[in-house]
């Protein structure tokens, strides 16, 4: 299958700094990529679709100037979390489609374990 | 896409077989059922998925109802490796659907020796 990265797998920060989380499609090109967000013991929250060369979408309650997403290039995309707080500790997913036949299928990146202090 | 709704935890003895069910009962025509798993911190893999048949492949069966209102999800024989949680998903598939996936509470498995 599809192999879609992450960087980093994870990172602590301090309180008030922001923190860029990579998401890489290896052998495949997205236009569309999809950004998560879990808490401990919780299911997975969709909080925003990457869009190569256009902005992004988000879900109701995600706030698009704290949480920033660049998708620079058809392989690429980036989540900032802007002036962090320790409630955004979080494990963060990204996923990206790849077109198989008359459809696309959904492959994720191995998280990145947010911290902030 | 239609709700589902699976029960929170379930346990299975080693080498034996996991069944997870998954209800479904607002589907709809064009929609298939998807499995996927969440080994502890890490991304979710993808299973198996089915529209209306019982599908097969190397990780586990997907057994669809005749009426497709449930699905129930079959490890073979369990190890402690497929101790994970596992998300029943319905989705419509189409030409125009990028595969953005909406997740429920899941299934833990928990695998015993």
């Amino acid at each position: 299958g599809a192999v879609v990265s992450q960087h980093p797998s994870w990172v602590i920060c301090k309180s008030g700094t922001s923190v860029k989380i990579e998401c890489r499609s290896l052998d495949f090109q997205a236009t569309t990529m999809f950004w998560y967000r879990q808490f401990p013991k919780q299911s997975l929250m969709l909080m925003a679709t990457s869009n190569e060369g256009s902005k992004a979408t988000y879900e109701q309650g995600v706030e698009k100037d704290k949480f920033l997403i660049n998708h620079a290039s058809l392989t690429l995309s980036t989540l900032t979390v802007t002036s962090a707080h320790p409630e955004d500790s979080s494990f963060y997913i990204c996923s990206a489609p790849q077109r198989l036949a008359a459809t696309y299928e959904q492959y994720f990146g191995p998280g990145t374990r947010l911290t902030v202090t | 896409d239609a709700k589902t709704t699976q029960p929170p935890s379930m346990d299975c003895a080693e080498g034996r077989a996991a069944n997870l069910p998954c209800n479904h009962s607002t589907i709809s025509g064009n929609e298939y059922v998807y499995w996927y798993r969440q080994i502890h911190s890490q991304g979710p893999q993808y299973i198996i998925h089915g529209l209306k048949n019982n599908e097969t492949n190397e990780m586990a069966s997907l057994i669809i109802t005749e009426d497709r209102k449930s699905s129930t999800l079959i490890l073979p024989h369990a190890t402690l490796r497929d101790t994970a949680v596992y998300y029943c998903i319905v989705r419509v598939r189409v030409v125009a659907d990028t595969g953005k996936l909406i997740f429920g509470q899941g299934t833990t498995l928990q695998v015993k020796p």
